[in-house]
């Protein structure tokens, strides 16, 4: 069985300050998929990044940078210099691809509250 | 180009009855996905058709089902209500099928929030 865990239920900080949300998952597959995306207020999941198990290259995009480490099972999300727009509710999620990739769907973790406060 | 639409937005029902829910995919996506949301939980998986047939299935009670329509529309469908089906439902589209590269990269619509009485 798969598994996501977001430890942190809730973080806030203050703009412009770095913050890392963490993922930490569970797969007996060698091949799978992960996600992060991104909940507004508004309730649309907003697409973020998708890493391969075969890719641990880190990412970066904008103040956007994900950390993906097969040794600890970790896929984490770092936004440096926060914006106020950057608060919502935001979700790691995991594919097994074993199975056809995407039969069984995305498991998502519970998801890390960030507010950034101006 | 649209992005993926829900309807309704938001119902309220009481416990016993029936809810009908429905969602417009992106076009020329084939895939549709469903997942229920409750609040302060992540979504979970609940369907996928692909082409009109059902190609996965989440841990749900037969009293959830869902269709595609040939226009690769869907309409997820609830009998006998429970309190605890009061949820955001999400609807997702994918140009792949399951088990094709790609399946998995899913465009949301906004949801439709069901509260049950």
């Amino acid at each position: 069985a798969q598994k996501v865990t977001q430890a942190q239920t809730e973080i806030s900080v203050v703009e412009k300050e770095d913050v890392t949300l963490d993922c930490v998952y569970e797969t007996r597959d060698t091949t799978y998929y992960l996600f992060w995306y991104k909940q507004p207020p508004s309730g649309e999941l907003v697409f973020l990044i998708r890493r391969n198990s075969f890719d641990e290259q880190n990412e970066i995009s904008g103040r956007y940078s994900w950390n993906f480490q097969k040794s600890t099972s970790s896929f984490n999300f770092t936004i440096t210099a926060s914006q106020v727009v950057d608060s919502a509710v935001y979700f790691c999620a995991l594919s097994e691809a074993g199975t056809g990739g995407g039969a069984d769907g995305l498991t998502f973790g519970k998801g890390t509250h960030l507010i950034i406060q101006p | 180009d649209a992005g993926v639409t829900q309807s309704p937005t938001h119902l309220i029902k009481t416990r016993g009855q029936h809810v009908t829910l429905r969602c417009s995919p992106i076009s020329g996506h084939k895939s549709v996905s469903w997942y229920q949301q409750v609040l302060g939980q992540g979504p979970q998986f609940i369907f996928q058709y692909y082409e009109k047939e059902e190609r996965g299935r989440g841990n749900f009670p037969d009293r959830f089902s869902a269709r595609q329509f040939p226009n690769y529309s869907s309409e997820l469908n609830v009998n006998a209500l429970l309190l605890g089906d009061s949820a955001l439902y999400l609807c997702a589209s994918s140009p792949r099928a399951a088990g094709e590269t790609g399946a998995n990269v899913l465009t949301f619509g906004a949801g439709s929030r069901l509260t049950v009485l």
